[in-house]
């Protein structure tokens, strides 16, 4: 069965420090790999996507992420936090096909920055 | 270029009364997604359209769960009669093809 496991619930973090949360996954083949970010009351918003190719993926915001099959991983990095990076964060999957279909998501990881 | 658009932002009914969501997807986005998200949870499929075709509805609770997007374009989600448990966050999104699935700003839903 699919899954998507993000172990941290909360993360705090202070301005300026360096950032990863985790995401591993469970598929039967390697997925289509996304991060997500949602701040209070707002709806998602892609910080990057994985699809093929370089297993290092640039985003917005400074975010980057690094695929590795070994280990079913793709966690999310960014080098110097900043205040309004503020917010829930969530890792999903998805099938390969030629469309987007159903998408699995993590549970997400709460970020709390220190001024 | 709009993003996509839900209706209402939140709504607040009592249990066993009915509550409908509206969702606009992007122009030209053939592929319309409905997810459900609990408080501290991610998101959960309800039902995916490709155009005017429900694809995957599996996790649609078709008792009280009803779904339909004419022409292919807007999107409504209906809850008839809705229980204390369908307090969620109902997200509407959309892509086309192999591209950014966009995700609306979502229907609050409080069912008390």
């Amino acid at each position: 069965a699919q899954s998507v496991t993000q172990p941290d619930i909360h993360i705090t973090v202070s301005e300026g420090a360096s950032l990863e949360l985790r995401c591993n996954y469970s598929y039967g083949a390697t997925p289509y790999l996304f991060w997500y970010v949602q701040s209070p009351g707002q709806g998602l918003q892609l910080l990057l996507k994985y699809f093929s190719g370089d297993t290092l993926v640039q985003g917005i915001k400074g975010f980057e992420a690094e695929f590795k099959r070994s280990q079913s991983s793709f966690n999310l990095r960014k080098p110097s936090v900043h205040w309004s990076d503020a917010a829930e964060y969530f890792c999903a999957v998805g099938a390969r096909g030629s469309t987007l279909g159903r998408l699995y998501f993590g549970r997400g990881t709460q970020l709390t920055v220190w001024p | 270029e709009a993003g996509v658009v839900q209706s209402p932002r939140y709504k607040i009914i009592e249990k066993k009364q009915p509550v409908a969501f509206w969702c606009n997807p992007i122009s030209g986005h053939n592929t319309l997604y409905w997810y459900r998200q609990n408080l501290g949870q991610g998101p959960e499929l309800l039902i995916r359209y490709e155009n005017e075709e429900a694809v995957d509805d599996s996790q649609l609770p078709k008792d009280r769960f009803s779904a339909e997007r004419l022409k292919g374009v807007d999107s409504t989600l209906k809850i008839q009669p809705a229980e204390l448990g369908d307090s969620a966050v109902y997200l509407c999104a959309s892509s086309l093809k192999l591209n950014t699935i966009y995700f609306g700003e979502g229907s609050w839903l409080t069912v008390v």
